[in-house]
């Protein structure tokens, strides 16, 4: 069984600045993929950005970047130049690549990015 | 990616009544799912929604209660039946199109309160 776990339910930054938030997940699989989607308040999920676990290099998009730690079952997401639009519930999610959950989505509890400006 | 819509957006029911919540996809995908999300919270799998076979229902979720239609590659519905107030969440449907499954696009969710 899959498991993640998002021990920050609140964070803030101030605008312009840096924030990371904090995952870690647990798998039997050896093939799986790891992702942070963001839910603004509209509540359309949008998916911030996925790093394979096959891959050694952090996945980065734009001014998201992720500290994957493959031993230590650990994904971070680092915001950079924070934006008023940044403030949304984060979720950290896994999927395996085989096994019986192949294919299945599995979220943490989210933590609530509070944006100051 | 796709675009995907989700009717009602938002409704409220009494208990003991059914909704039928409609999930469209603007391009064909492989597979769709079914979340719930109860306000504030993280969001928990119902069912993988198969086209031309039965849904595949994860622990805890009965096909009596949330029977699922996937008629063709863009289309499926969920039914909520025989509601009682602790099925007021948000429902939200997915599709992937690949056989990895490794993008999931979401659509803007159903906010359901049962009274």
């Amino acid at each position: 069984a899959q498991t993640v776990t998002q021990s920050q339910p609140e964070m803030s930054v101030q605008e312009a600045e840096t924030v990371t938030l904090s995952c870690t997940y647990d798998t039997s699989e050896s093939d799986y993929y790891l992702f942070w989607y963001k839910q603004p308040p509209s509540r359309q999920m949008i998916l911030v950005i996925r790093q394979e676990a096959y891959k050694q290099q952090n996945a980065t998009e734009n001014r998201f970047s992720v500290n994957f730690q493959k031993a230590a079952k650990s994904f971070s997401l680092k915001i950079s130049d924070s934006q008023l639009g940044d403030a949304a519930m984060y979720f950290c999610a896994s999927l395996n690549a085989g096994g019986t959950s192949y294919g299945k989505l599995t979220f943490g509890q989210g933590t609530i990015l509070t944006v100051h400006p | 990616s796709a675009v995907i819509s989700q009717k009602p957006s938002r409704d409220i029911c009494q208990r003991g009544t059914s909704l039928t919540i409609q999930c469209q996809v603007d391009s064909q995908v492989t597979m769709m799912f079914w979340y719930r999300q109860q306000p504030g919270q993280s969001l928990t799998l119902i069912a993988t929604a198969n086209q031309g076979s039965e849904a595949t229902y994860e622990s805890g979720f009965v096909i009596d209660k949330f029977p699922i239609s996937r008629p063709n590659l863009t289309f499926s519905t969920l039914t909520v039946s025989n509601m009682s107030p602790e099925d007021s969440s948000i429902y939200l449907c997915s599709g992937a199109r690949d056989y990895s499954y490794n993008e999931q696009f979401f659509g803007p969710g159903t906010r359901l309160t049962v009274l």
